[in-house]
């Protein structure tokens, strides 16, 4: 049980172009998902937290305009890039929280390059 | 806010020996600490969590030992084994409030 997976797994875009990542939470409702984003060898770092049928909550210094979080249902939460640059490169890995539960669970992850 | 520190940041042991990793949390709020698994390549997979009104709690190889009052939590892994081998992350909570340690780089050497 507690199966999160993301779509696509990896992707290469060209600078300037749009980049749309789905997560979803397979065996499970979860009201909270999380995007995070991972540098290489690094920790996770916390980009925003939505909830189902409202604004996510960004941390600070990460723009709202340019990272678009939908959580449109209890089971999909989507993460668009938009305008993406070389420097948005990197891993970005979604977890969702079951109702009722403090635990979160991880999606595989989706590895983007920017070109 | 809560700050979490996590030592080592990395940790090498023989295959059949024992490792510990050990996290500092400062906000004594925080009453969940999961531990995270990380492969190269993959998400996090939760291996082993505990809550606070529990000191202790064990998975087969796997062990949580939580100090509430130095505000500390160890995670032990008896009877190593190569496929232990990997990035572990700790992480101290109060509901969707996480916050992760840095992570700590297991190799587990045949």
């Amino acid at each position: 049980g507690a199966v999160v997976s993301q779509h696509p797994s990896w992707v290469i875009c060209k600078s300037g172009t749009s980049v749309k990542i789905e997560c979803r939470s397979l065996d499970f409702q979860a009201t909270t998902m999380f995007w995070y984003r991972q540098f290489p060898k690094q920790s996770l770092m916390l980009m925003a937290t939505s909830n189902e049928g409202s604004k996510a909550t960004y941390e600070q210094g990460v723009e709202k305009d340019k990272f678009l979080i939908n959580h449109a249902s209890l089971t999909l939460s989507t993460l668009t890039v938009t305008s993406a640059h070389p420097e948005d490169s990197s891993f970005y890995i979604c977890s969702a929280q079951p109702q009722g539960q403090e635990t979160q669970y991880f999606g595989p992850g989706t590895r983007l390059l920017v070109l | 806010g809560e700050n979490v520190e996590q030592h080592p940041s990395t940790l090498s042991v023989q295959e059949g020996d024992s490792a510990v990793i050990k996290c500092t949390y400062s906000d004594s709020a925080s009453n969940y600490f999961p531990w995270y698994k990380q492969e190269l390549g993959k998400g996090p997979q939760l291996i082993i969590d505990i809550r606070s009104n529990v000191g202790e709690k064990k998975d087969q190889r796997i062990a949580v030992t939580l100090n509430k009052t130095a505000k500390h939590f160890s995670l032990h892994i008896t009877e190593t084994q190569p496929e232990d081998s990997a990035v572990y992350f700790c992480a101290a909570s109060i509901w969707e409030n996480f916050v992760f340690g840095p992570g700590t780089r297991l190799s587990v050497l045949p």
